[in-house]
């Protein structure tokens, strides 16, 4: 069974600083693996998506990294803002491709 | 942002009261899911569709029965509501092209 974890649960970092936030899964055969953001009281928003044959995703201030052997993905965001204080959730999509298993997310305070 | 909309928003039931959640999307993709979202637990899968009538069980799907009548529309039904199943419901659909998970804006639900 796909276990995804994401630590730590929580950050704090001061406006301007880098952030980077890690999410590991124990089965590497996945089919690709999504970054949402969750707003308090909202719903996710998709942020950027890597196929499992992709090394890595880009979108503007946002980076992401997949290492499918090593069982782990990076999400880079430059330059932080007090804007993306949420909570940054990563999933990963089995090899069936239709089902997706979630991290218990790391929620962001970045402070002015 | 995808289509996809859930109503009611907000809904307090008491306990033993049928209760059903609807999600409508007008992308006409064919994957729809139910999820529920609970502190400590993150976020986990309740029931899928893969197509009209076509639908099956995700990793807590006791208590919860779903219906797809049409493309568009997927019901999520508490048949005897519980304290226990007081919880944030979100619809999610799959964009087939990278297999992309997009998500509706909750349900808030409250059973007394």
């Amino acid at each position: 069974k796909q276990e995804v974890t994401q630590i730590p649960a929580a950050l704090s970092v001061p406006e301007g600083e880098n952030l980077v936030l890690n999410c590991s899964f124990t089965d590497s055969a996945i089919y690709n693996l999504q970054w949402f953001r969750q707003d308090p009281g909202k719903g996710l928003t998709s942020l950027l998506l890597i196929q499992s044959s992709q090394r890595e995703q880009t979108s503007g201030r946002l980076n992401a990294s997949l290492d499918k052997s090593s069982g782990r993905s990076t999400l880079y965001i430059a330059a932080s803002q007090p804007g993306d204080s949420a909570t940054y959730l990563c999933a990963v999509i089995g090899a069936a491709g239709n089902k997706l298993t979630f991290g218990g997310g790391t929620r962001v305070l970045v402070k002015p | 942002d995808a289509g996809i909309t859930q109503s009611p928003r907000h809904k307090v039931t008491e306990t033993g009261t049928p209760v059903t959640l609807r999600c409508h999307q007008t992308e006409n993709h064919r994957y729809m899911y139910w999820y529920r979202q609970d502190p400590g637990h993150g976020l986990r899968l309740i029931h899928y569709s893969y197509g009209v009538k076509d639908t099956d069980k995700g990793e807590v799907s006791d208590g919860y029965s779903v219906s797809r009548s049409k493309t568009e529309d997927f019901l999520l039904t508490l048949e005897s509501a519980t304290s226990s199943q007081t919880s944030v419901y979100f619809c999610a659909i799959t964009d087939p092209t990278y297999n992309e998970q997009f998500f509706g804006p909750g349900t808030r639900l409250t059973v007394l």
